[in-house]
């Protein structure tokens, strides 16, 4: 079955620390995504990646970084620089030209201790 | 400013209880209007796109409806399965994709 697979489910990291989170899908959608999803808040955009090699900042990118090496994955780096880093993240794709229509993994969530 | 305002935050029925959610918005050129589930814990799962004032999309229980102001997601008869937290996203003409907070809908038996 196609799909988004985002590991790990739950990550606890230590002040200080970088951390990476993984996503890989295998729908052969170009456009990739990363959402950030706090409570009472509406998702909001870190980075996203059109094209493998390729990637623009969104709303919320600093502290944050990513690399687009393949097209099948996308992974986010949470740097120590972030402030507050605690959330649920969420891994979306989509297909060209149907930015709306998002296909979303079961999310990441960290914890920093 | 492109905003996306979704009411009410929770709503509570009964099982058999039709009901609306709302999805207000302000954005400078609507290019499309996209209605999600999201399950506890687990990613948002997508529904419906709108394009145009008028125009509506349904799906079992759910149908979907667009003005040139809001939305409203109609849930017909629900069932305890249709228990999860509903988002609103409006795409804008810079292409950027807005999200609402969401309503968390409880259905009980």
């Amino acid at each position: 079955d196609g799909g988004i697979t985002q590991s790990p489910k739950y990550l606890f990291r230590k002040e200080g620390q970088n951390v990476t989170l993984s996503c890989e899908q295998n729908l052969n959608h170009d456009a990739m995504y990363w959402y950030r999803q706090d409570p009472g808040q509406g998702l909001r955009l870190i980075y996203y990646s059109q094209i493998v090699n390729d990637f623009q900042k969104g709303d919320i990118a600093e502290g944050y970084s990513v690399s687009r090496e393949k097209k099948e994955s996308f992974p986010l780096t949470v740097t120590s620089a972030q402030k507050n880093p605690t959330a649920f993240y969420l891994c979306a794709s989509s297909m060209r030209g149907s930015t709306g229509e998002l296909f979303f993994g079961e999310g990441s969530r960290l914890t920093v201790l | 400013e492109d905003q996306v305002t979704q009411s009410p935050e929770a709503l509570r029925l009964q099982e058999g209880e039709s009901s609306s959610l709302n999805c207000s918005y302000t954005v400078s050129g609507l290019r499309g209007l996209f209605w999600y589930r999201q399950d506890p814990g687990k990613g948002p799962e997508f529904l419906f796109t709108l394009y145009s004032a008028g125009e509506e999309k349904e799906k079992e229980r759910l149908k979907a409806t667009l003005t040139k102001k809001e939305s409203f997601l109609h849930i017909t008869a629900p069932k305890p399965e249709d228990s999860a937290t509903y988002l609103c996203a409006v795409q804008a003409n810079t292409d950027k994709l807005i999200f609402g907070t969401g309503t968390r809908l409880q259905v009980f038996p």
